[in-house]
């Protein structure tokens, strides 16, 4: 099993809609969460991080954990055709606190 | 610097050949990073360093990967005797402390091996 499991995709949504990412972990003893967004061609940026059950909201976007059900995901509100792009789910590794490990990528597409 | 810098930021070897892959972190920085990232995957962690610490090496995929960096600054990682699966982005990140989980990434160094 994948320490970090991802949907590759594609995810095509229509522009303004909302566009939801999962991911899921295994190792239960993670205690930080993160989301980057990677552009093709380019490195990753971090967008979202979150330590604590439930939700954390920043603009148009949303990242949800459930420690319980080992469970990550990001919403993106009124999607926009630049926010195309790999979307990265990243979890640290409890072992090594200071070592994070992603998943291999979601790739949204926004349709017009 | 302003940003995490990585040279080169093209390199074409021959199979075999010794690379050397630099990346200067942002100036503070005490936490630095290597991944890779294979066309199309996510990014494979292969080594980290934390300020005088000993580095994780946990991730070099063989003896042939290795990687230094002296104190809080510059770090080279050199890959030995190149093969065509070592093809990549190596990239870097760098954080300012343990307590900070945010990477800032560099722009990465593409490698093909032919």
């Amino acid at each position: 099993q994948k320490e970090v499991e991802q949907n590759s995709g594609p995810l095509s949504v229509p522009e303004g809609a909302i566009a939801s990412l999962n991911c899921t972990y295994s190792d239960r003893g993670s205690q930080s969460f993160f989301w980057y967004r990677q552009y093709s061609g380019k490195s990753p940026e971090l967008i979202m991080f979150i330590y604590s059950n439930g939700d954390k909201e920043d603009g148009r976007f949303t990242a949800q954990l459930n420690k319980a059900s080992q469970y990550v995901s990001l919403l993106i509100r009124d999607s926009q055709p630049s926010d195309s792009a790999t979307y990265l789910c990243a979890v640290n590794i409890y072992s090594s606190a200071s070592k994070i490990i992603f998943g291999s990528g979601t790739r949204l597409s926004i349709r017009p | 610097g302003a940003g995490v810098s990585q040279s080169p930021s093209n390199k074409v070897t021959e199979k075999g050949k010794d690379v050397e892959l630099r990346c200067d972190p942002i100036s503070g920085h005490t936490a630095l990073y290597w991944y890779r990232q294979r066309l199309g995957q996510g990014l494979e962690f292969l080594i980290y360093f934390q300020g005088n610490s000993a580095p994780d090496k946990s991730g070099l995929p063989s003896d042939r990967f290795s990687a230094e960096r002296t104190g809080e600054s510059v770090s080279t990682l050199t890959i030995q005797r190149t093969q065509q699966e070592d093809s990549a982005v190596y990239l870097c990140a760098s954080r300012p402390d343990r307590g900070s989980f945010g990477y800032t990434f560099g722009s990465g160094t593409r490698l093909t091996v032919v």
